[in-house]
């Protein structure tokens, strides 16, 4: 079974500049998450979907971050414009949840974002 | 509101040493408790996890952790440590119902060979 795939592995850009990160969770898994992990720290949710609805954006800067999941399948993560301090590694996440009990989230290898 | 602390930022072992990384929490209810490792430039592998029931929890590669309620705290172990468990190592906890996972700062993990 393939995992979460994110692309692209690594990105650089300029400050200003827009960015788009994709994710591909496991199938069947109808939770995504987006984290960020910025040097030396843990992961921080940025945003949760349940299918194709967004029910945790509390975390998302939404003056310059973005997020769609379509179809309640794929989901990209967009910048616009890439601030300095943006950098990190943006990691999608996915988990197959139900009323009755958690799962884990399975994680994918994440997206290193340098703004230079 | 829910929190994770590791209190260890560096631990160096050597290579078949026992390895004991503290995870303490603070939540109102009972907890849903992970261990994730992550190898440089890698994603997050999920070691084992305690959802109720058993608080000794078995996990892949070899590792253990205990959930002590009294102590809030869910620390792991391994009775062996090996060159290749060299990681970072994040604690993290899940609210029941909302799927949130908070994690901590993580626990470099060094083997010495």
């Amino acid at each position: 079974e393939a995992g979460v795939v994110q692309s692209p592995r690594y990105k650089i850009i300029e400050k200003k500049q827009p960015v788009a990160f994709w994710c591909n969770p496991i199938s069947g898994h109808n939770t995504l998450y987006w984290y960020r992990q910025n040097l030396g720290q843990g992961p921080e949710l940025l945003i949760r979907y349940e299918n194709e609805e967004a029910v945790d954006d509390s975390q998302l800067p939404k003056d310059r971050f973005s997020a769609e999941r379509l179809k309640g399948v794929d989901s990209t993560l967009k910048i616009q414009p890439a601030e300095l301090g943006d950098s990190a590694v943006y990691l999608c996440a996915s988990s197959s949840t139900s009323r009755r009990q958690n799962t884990e989230a399975f994680f994918g290898q994440g997206t290193r974002l340098t703004v230079v | 509101a829910q929190s994770v602390t590791q209190p260890d930022i560096h631990i160096t072992v050597s290579e078949g040493a026992s390895l004991e990384l503290r995870c303490n929490y603070s939540y109102g209810a009972t907890p849903y408790l992970f261990w994730y490792v992550q190898s440089p430039g890698q994603g997050l592998q999920l070691l084992l996890k305690y959802f109720s029931g058993d608080t000794l929890v078995q996990g892949i590669k070899g590792f253990e952790a205990e959930f002590k309620r009294s102590q809030s705290s869910f620390n792991l172990r391994k009775p062996s440590v090996h060159w290749s468990d060299a990681a970072e190592y994040f604690c993290a906890v899940g609210a029941s119902g909302t799927y949130k996972y908070i994690f901590g700062t993580g626990t470099r993990l060094k083997v010495l060979a």
